[in-house]
């Protein structure tokens, strides 16, 4: 899987949208951009992954670029909850392959 | 929704040990991951199975096993431990899907099993 670069950490204030970046330039082109989370010592949970075009769910929108190099997070509207560590994985998406967790971005909502 | 099942929740052992932690997946999902996590580090890959078929090795240690059921559910065996083995273990479902010419093969976690070695 490819190496994905995000920064260490971020704050966002309660209500706002938090915009993650992650960085991914060597990202081949079926591998898939995927974004989880983990809050203190839960179990990572899946938000959201795409291949080349934007996505949108219900917990977030994922934004790549047209070079597919970088892409965002976007979580609209920040809660107290959102607080926690937020990682972007290149995966291929067709196979029974394991994650690689880098270190991720710890992403704290301030009220 | 059904989630991924771990169990136990805690165990605590002494060293030289052995443990046994339990995964029960998400129902119709084909393929059960196992990770480690030390303190204050990011998930590790152990083992995966695909079909009840080990599928995938990372850093498990020798000193460990694991098998997936008939019934898909998934055990972790762990011998000899080790105060290093003190961790949280998760276990995590998933199930290949495409939708739309997109590929859905998102995992899906357990709440974990916090294994403490004394």
């Amino acid at each position: 899987d490819a190496k994905t670069t995000q920064p260490t950490s971020m704050d966002c204030a309660e209500g706002r949208a938090a915009n993650l970046p992650c960085n991914h330039s060597t990202i081949s082109g079926n591998e898939y951009v995927y974004w989880y989370r983990q809050i203190h010592s839960q179990g990572p949970q899946y938000i959201i992954h795409g291949l080349k075009n934007n996505e949108t769910n219900e917990m977030a929108s994922l934004i790549i670029t047209e070079d597919r190099k970088s892409s965002t997070l976007i979580l609209p509207h920040a809660t107290l909850r959102d607080t926690a560590v937020y990682y972007c994985i290149a995966h291929l998406g067709g196979s029974a392959r394991q994650l690689t967790f880098g270190s991720g971005t710890q992403l704290t909502v301030l009220p | 929704a059904a989630g991924v099942i771990q169990s136990p929740r805690h165990l605590i052992k002494e060293k030289r040990e052995t443990a046994t932690l339990k995964c029960y997946p998400i129902p119709r999902h084909d393929t059960v991951y196992w990770y480690q996590q030390g303190p204050g580090q990011d998930p590790q890959f152990l083992i995966s199975f695909y079909e009840k078929m080990q599928s995938d090795k990372g850093s498990i240690p020798d000193r460990f096993s694991a098998q997936q059921f008939s019934d898909y559910h998934s055990e972790l065996n762990m011998s000899s431990l080790e105060l290093g083995d003190s961790a949280l273990y998760f276990c995590a479902s998933s199930l290949w899907l495409v939708a739309g010419g997109k590929v859905d093969h998102e995992q899906y976690f357990g709440p974990g099993t916090r294994l403490t070695v004394t």
